[in-house]
């Protein structure tokens, strides 16, 4: 496997369900993302792990849980999600400069995404 | 605060000719990266072309380039020979400097359509 892969690709689940979308990044970075794509509106940050440690959370209600276990490796658990929240779910991964200077440089690259339709 | 401005929903263009997509974004901070993806009809974000505030020369890779003004807050992305695979939506982004550092802001996007 190469670069970043999301599974499933697809996920349908009604709004009592709890499932869990996975990410693995495969080219040894050290930050990865959780975005979210709305049908018509521009992508939107969810989560932000850094070092394995949750950095931004930009106003995402509880409803979706975010875990890193280690570097490689990002989760998003989805519990009592409404039909609103159907959307394509990105994740990306990019190498942080530690110092921080110069983070405008640093490139995300993203999965193929899972395309979630709630019910 | 950060925004991206990209008012061309639509664009089509023939097979082997140049298009150029517009980009303008408005940032307070003196530092920041401006970066071109494309996402084809598969929902996968893939990164084209990324040019930094201070640098001096339009960025380049292979059928892409960036016409950056600086002065004008614009971005624009030109593909050069059109590919009927090149048939997607393309969107321009930005990253700044400070703040929220690590967000990327992405534009509205625009659909491009490669006629044969």
């Amino acid at each position: 496997e190469t670069g970043v892969t999301q599974t499933p690709r697809h996920l349908v689940m009604g709004m009592t369900n709890k499932k869990s979308l996975k990410c693995e990044q495969h080219l040894g970075h050290n930050a990865m993302y959780w975005y979210k794509q709305s049908a018509k509106k521009p992508l939107e940050l969810m989560f932000v792990y850094s070092l394995e440690e949750r950095v931004e959370n930009n106003s995402v209600p509880s409803r979706f849980s975010p875990e890193c276990p280690n570097s490689s490796h990002l989760f998003l658990h989805l519990h009592t999600l409404q039909p609103e929240d159907s959307a394509l779910y990105l994740c990306a991964s990019s190498q942080e400069d530690s110092g921080g200077g110069r983070r405008y440089e640093e490139t995300q690259y993203f999965g193929p995404g899972t395309r979630l339709l709630v019910l | 605060a950060q925004k991206i401005t990209q008012t061309q929903p639509g664009m089509f263009v023939q097979e082997k000719e140049a298009v150029t997509l517009d980009c303008t974004y408005d940032t307070s901070d003196p530092s920041y990266g401006l970066f071109w993806y494309k996402q084809p009809s598969s929902g996968e974000m893939i990164f084209l072309i990324y040019q930094g505030s201070y640098d001096q020369q339009n960025a380049t890779e292979g059928r892409y380039s960036l016409n950056f003004q600086k002065a004008r807050k614009s971005a624009n992305l030109v593909i050069s020979a059109s590919q009927l695979g090149d048939s997607a939506m393309y969107f321009c982004a930005m990253r700044g400097g400070s703040g929220s550092a690590r967000q990327l802001t992405f534009g509205s996007g625009t659909q491009l359509t490669v006629l044969p």
